[in-house]
């Protein structure tokens, strides 16, 4: 079946710090992977997905490359803002009716 | 911008009653979902609802859990008596294309405790 490994958190930065938060993926096919992101407060909301091998998703500074090879989709920020803390999800979807399947979620923490 | 909305945020039940957790989705879209997280686990799928049935569920939703669309705006999930290990998150979800390159709009979540 599918499943989705993230890095365990919190991770803790220091603003403007470079942000690297690693995801694996098991999947049949060929699915779609997400970056979700949950801000206190709030609903999970997209952050940036990618649906074939090799394509970058990329968001408000937030990258991500879709490898096949080695099965992942790790989430960088050049620079975290204080405003970045919120917990991140990684997810891949495989099916025609989209259904989802997540990490744990990763918090992280940006200090100023 | 539209947004899913969820209530309650929190409910506190005692083992055994009944819940309803209610969601109103973005009011074009198609697909329906719910979604669970205990704490320090994974988001969970839990059920698919499209064209007033369900259109795929997991293992979670036994006979418990039902589903709902009582009329054009609210989508429900019941859990008919409740269970200590019941207790997780919610987050009710919805899309208005079936594609699974399509975004999934989350709301805030339900915050369910059985005691």
């Amino acid at each position: 079946g599918n499943s989705v490994t993230q890095m365990e958190g919190p991770v803790t930065l220091s603003e403007e710090a470079f942000l690297t938060i690693n995801c694996t993926y098991t999947a049949t096919g060929y699915p779609s992977l997400f970056w979700y992101v949950q801000y206190p407060g709030e609903g999970l909301q997209l952050l940036l997905k990618a649906t074939k091998a090799d394509d970058k998703g990329s968001n408000k500074g937030f990258e991500a490359t879709y490898r096949k090879e080695t099965t992942s989709f790790h989430l960088e920020k050049g620079s975290v803002q204080v405003s970045d803390s919120a917990v991140y999800f990684c997810a891949l979807s495989s099916n025609g009716y989209s259904t989802l399947t997540f990490g744990k979620g990763t918090m992280l923490l940006v200090s100023p | 911008e539209p947004e899913v909305t969820q209530t309650p945020s929190h409910q506190v039940t005692q083992m055994g009653q009944e819940v309803i957790l209610r969601c109103v989705p973005i009011s074009n879209h198609l697909y329906f979902y719910w979604y669970r997280q205990i704490l320090g686990q994974k988001v969970e799928f839990l059920v698919s609802f499209y064209n007033n049935e369900i259109s795929e569920k997991s293992e979670i939703f036994d006979d418990q859990f039902s589903v709902e669309r009582p009329d054009g705006s609210n989508f429900t999930l019941k859990i008919r008596s409740t269970k200590l290990e019941d207790s997780a998150m919610y987050f009710c979800a919805s899309r208005r294309l079936a594609a699974n390159t399509g975004e999934l709009f989350f709301g805030e979540g339900s915050r369910l405790t059985v005691l």
